[in-house]
Formats: C-alpha cells, structure tokens, sequence
C-alpha cells in the first residue's frame, strides 16, 4: 500500500489559519475513522496531535482541530504561532492491521 | 511518568542482524498494544509493525517492506519490547522509536513515543 498524500509544505502568519490535506483512498483514510496527526519538531519524536479524525488528546491546544471529507482528511491550525512550526504527519489506519504515514508538510510560520 | 526507552541500535554490516530493545514504565505495559516507526534520515516516519496485547491475542502484524526479515517480541514480565532485525538492508537505516498504539488516546493513535535508536546499515 502507498503512503498517504500531504503537501510538501504549508505557511501562514502569526495569527492566521492554514490547512494541511491528508489523501488516501477507500481503503484507508475513507474507509475508517482512525486518522491521526502527529507534529514532529527537528531532532525530536512525533506526537500525537489530533486522533480519531477529529478527537484532542488533553493537554493539545483547541487551535488544533482534525476533520474528514471522504478520502481526504484535513488538520487545521488556527491562530498560527511561531511554535507551530513543525513537520506534520497523517496516519491512517488501513485495514489488514496496517497503519499508513503520509509523507508530512512542513508548516513555516512567515 | 510514562515513559518508553530504546536501546540496541549501532552499525551493522548488510546482511547482518540486530535485536532492539524498548524499555517501559510508568503505565501498564502488558495492556498496551506496542508498535514500532522508523525514520530514514531526512525522511518521513514509517510504520514498521506492532505486537497485540496478550489480551487480544498477543499477535503481531508487519508491514510489507519488512515482512519476513523482522520479529516483534515482547516479554510482560519485564516490561520490554523487542525488534529482531535480520538480513539488513542499506535502506534499513533509520531511527527506530517503539510507540504505545491506541492505549492512552484513540484507536490505532501511536500515542507515546520513545527517543528512538538509530540503526546505520554500511559496509
């Protein structure tokens, strides 16, 4: 199976809102609700950002919010701040006990 | 605290093999699905495969890539998970991070992350 599709990039100014897509197919990203995001800052390890398409874990602030429109789900950042600056990955759970990455965005806060 | 720690990693000849360890504590480990991720260098992470709680059968599945060249271990009574790498590949290097899966947040969410261990594969 392929890796999700992301944007290779991504950037907006402080205070404003940017979206990132993450593309699959029926098998994957359409066909459950087991999306996640992760953001990964340089030389540190990913964390769970938005789970369940659309679910915060405690602690991830509410600028963060996850939603899904058939095979493309989507992580919108509002009121951007200069440490959202980060790598962001999707993951999907796939079916055949398989997770699928995409392949990330960078996020640059101008 | 919760917290996951890796260890085993180094350089390794190609067609060589490797065991890695992950350390856990702070949660209750054997209720915890385990999963492990790498990360080639400059590149995105990649799902490598997980072990089930022995409550839902104590499986493991393994992603395609790697399927047939890796074993994923665990053992309750030591709160540690184990990756065995065989028949390495260049393309194996990478940073390996075991992660908990679905256990604090989620279905299927790669909830806790260790630091990660790095795997160089080089003549």
């Amino acid at each position: 199976q392929s890796a999700l599709t992301q944007p290779p990039s991504a950037s907006g100014s402080p205070g404003q809102s940017v979206a990132i897509s993450c593309t699959g197919t029926s098998s994957d990203v359409g066909g459950y609700n087991y999306v996640s995001w992760y953001q990964q800052h340089p030389g540190k390890a990913p964390k769970v950002m938005i789970y369940d398409v659309n679910k915060r874990p405690s602690g991830v602030p509410d600028r963060f919010s996850g939603s899904k429109s058939g095979n493309t789900a989507s992580l919108t950042v509002s009121g951007l701040q200069a440490e959202d600056e980060a790598d962001y990955y999707c993951t999907s759970y796939a079916g055949t006990n398989n997770v699928l990455f995409g392949g990330g965005t960078k996020l640059t806060v101008l | 605290e919760a917290q996951l720690v890796e260890s085993g990693g180094g350089l390794v000849k190609p067609g060589g093999s490797l065991r890695l360890s992950c350390g856990a504590s702070g949660f209750s480990f054997n209720n915890a699905w385990m999963s492990w991720v790498r990360q080639a260098p400059g590149k995105g992470p990649e799902w490598v495969g997980r072990i089930k709680a022995k409550t839902h059968g104590g499986t493991s599945d393994y992603a395609a890539p790697v399927k047939g060249r890796i074993t994923i271990s665990r053992d309750d009574s030591k709160n540690t998970l184990y990756l065995q790498l065989n028949r390495l590949k260049i393309e194996d290097t990478a940073l390996y991070y075991c992660t908990t899966e679905g256990y604090f947040v989620g279905h299927h969410a790669l909830d806790l992350w260790g630091q990660g261990t790095m795997v160089t594969v080089s003549s």
